[in-house]
């Protein structure tokens, strides 16, 4: 166990929706990261939050949105969904801006009908 | 163009034996090379962290090089055992103002009683 929570496990949703991922990180831990893994993609950085504020992006889509609220949990926002964005959603926390190790949750599991 | 190739892609080996398994990259400027283990459907593992003046570094049974100058990195399994079948994903980090973090596919070993 990592220690990095993430909500729901399973997300079952139809094309077109919203859906929000929530994840808490370690206790002590200032970064979020936020991945997706697909099957013909393999693991993708989408963005890192550090103390609230945005740190880095990656591949996210415009679609996509996050944020890290003051208790440090965040929330990754989907919206008009597609069947390509049926995946896994990793979160992961560490100390630091992002030299350190990074501790990744259980995921949640997407799957858009 | 930031790029992390692994290799082999899939790699089967009895219990017991040894194995190394490649990443190659062309990410620039260097920050740290990760190597991750991922059993199927779970959060990736962090195994080793390297930065740019380590050139070996080892946790437990796991094994990682680091070649800055030719940009490769190995990961060396010895006495391999069940548990370590799993997909290794090694992760290259760039600093460009803000972290960028380039994920190799993976290689996915397969150990056989």
């Amino acid at each position: 166990d990592s220690g990095v929570t993430q909500t729901p496990k399973h997300l079952i949703t139809a094309t077109g929706q919203r859906v929000t991922l929530r994840c808490s990180p370690r206790s002590g831990d200032l970064s979020v990261y936020w991945y997706q893994q697909s099957l013909d993609q393999g693991l993708q950085f989408l963005i890192q939050y550090y103390n609230g504020e945005e740190r880095a992006k990656g591949n996210i889509l415009e679609r996509f949105s996050a944020q890290q609220f003051p208790d440090l949990h965040s929330e990754l926002n989907l919206s008009s969904l597609e069947l390509g964005d049926s995946a896994l959603y990793f979160c992961a926390s560490s100390p630091d801006r992002g030299t350190y190790e990074q501790y990744f949750g259980p995921g949640t599991r997407l799957t858009v009908t | 163009k930031n790029q992390v190739e692994q290799s082999p892609q899939s790699l089967i080996i009895l219990e017991g034996k040894n194995c190394t398994l490649q990443c190659n990259y062309t990410v620039s400027p260097f920050s740290n090379l990760r190597w991750y283990k991922q059993d199927t459907g779970r959060g990736p593992v962090s195994l080793t962290i390297m930065t740019f003046s380590e050139n070996t570094k080892s946790n437990g049974r796991y094994t990682a090089t680091l070649d800055a100058d030719t940009k490769q990195s190995s990961l060396h399994i010895t006495a391999s055992q069940l548990s370590d079948s799993a997909s290794y994903i090694c992760v290259v980090s760039a600093i460009v103002g803000t972290y960028k973090y380039i994920f190799g596919t993976g290689t996915r070993l397969k150990v056989l009683a």
